[in-house]
């Protein structure tokens, strides 16, 4: 039973497209998070939404929006694709605020070309 | 910077040996945890230690935390090769987790 799953795991696209990345948890978690890890593997928070609120939102630019249908799931668009935004996007659950143990899926590797 | 500084970036020992990385922060913290992350592969979660905690263990792991000098340490004794992966320390503070650069341990058999 995968915990946190993420769809695609791969996508690739040109610049200027919009794209979204979907990610559900069946770990019955309150909190869900992104994050994005570059090419120097450095994992730095997106967003996180508590019971479908919105809880951080790390100055993100407003091309990146986050949606929460739900508890379980956490999906981000993107719109105006730029070449600086080929990373690995991660999404996490925990039960609570941060400071628990999270959960991460498997991630999904953004190249915009 | 808000991240955490760990040390070494990279590492590379024998099967058999213990590996040692280190994490230092600036600011308080809730609690410190360590994560591992295998190539291409999501973050697992390996441990949890509580401000107010100074050692915890876990099978082979043993992680210390010194809120003086606000650093934190993962031991892992007698390595094996499937311990090759990449190890982040990640604090907890005005809830969210802030994660260090990470260290690369690469375990030779």
């Amino acid at each position: 039973d995968t915990a946190v799953s993420q769809t695609p795991k791969y996508l690739v696209t040109q610049m200027g497209n919009d794209k979204s990345i979907k990610c559900e948890q069946n770990l019955g978690h309150d909190t869900m998070y992104w994050y994005k890890q570059d090419s120097k593997k450095f994992l730095k928070i997106m967003f996180s939404y508590n019971n479908k609120e919105l809880i951080i939102n790390e100055t993100v630019p407003n091309r990146f929006s986050p949606k929460s249908p739900d508890k379980a799931h956490l999906n981000l668009h993107i719109n105006s694709l730029e070449l600086g935004d080929s990373a690995v996007y991660f999404c996490a659950s925990s039960l609570g605020l941060a400071g628990n143990e999270q959960f991460f899926g498997p991630g999904t590797r953004l190249t915009v070309l | 910077s808000q991240q955490g500084e760990e040390d070494p970036q990279a590492l590379s020992i024998q099967e058999g040996e213990n590996a040692t990385m280190n994490c230092s922060y600036k600011t308080s913290i809730n609690n410190l945890q360590w994560y591992r992350q295998n190539s291409g592969r999501g973050l697992v979660h390996l441990i949890l230690i509580r401000s107010n905690e100074r050692e915890k263990h876990s099978g082979r792991l043993r992680v210390t935390l010194d809120t003086s000098k606000k650093s934190s340490s993962l031991l892992i004794t007698a390595s094996r090769a499937a311990d090759t992966a990449s190890y982040f320390c990640a604090r907890s503070n005005t809830g969210k987790l802030i994660f260090g650069q990470g260290t690369t341990l690469q375990v030779k058999p």
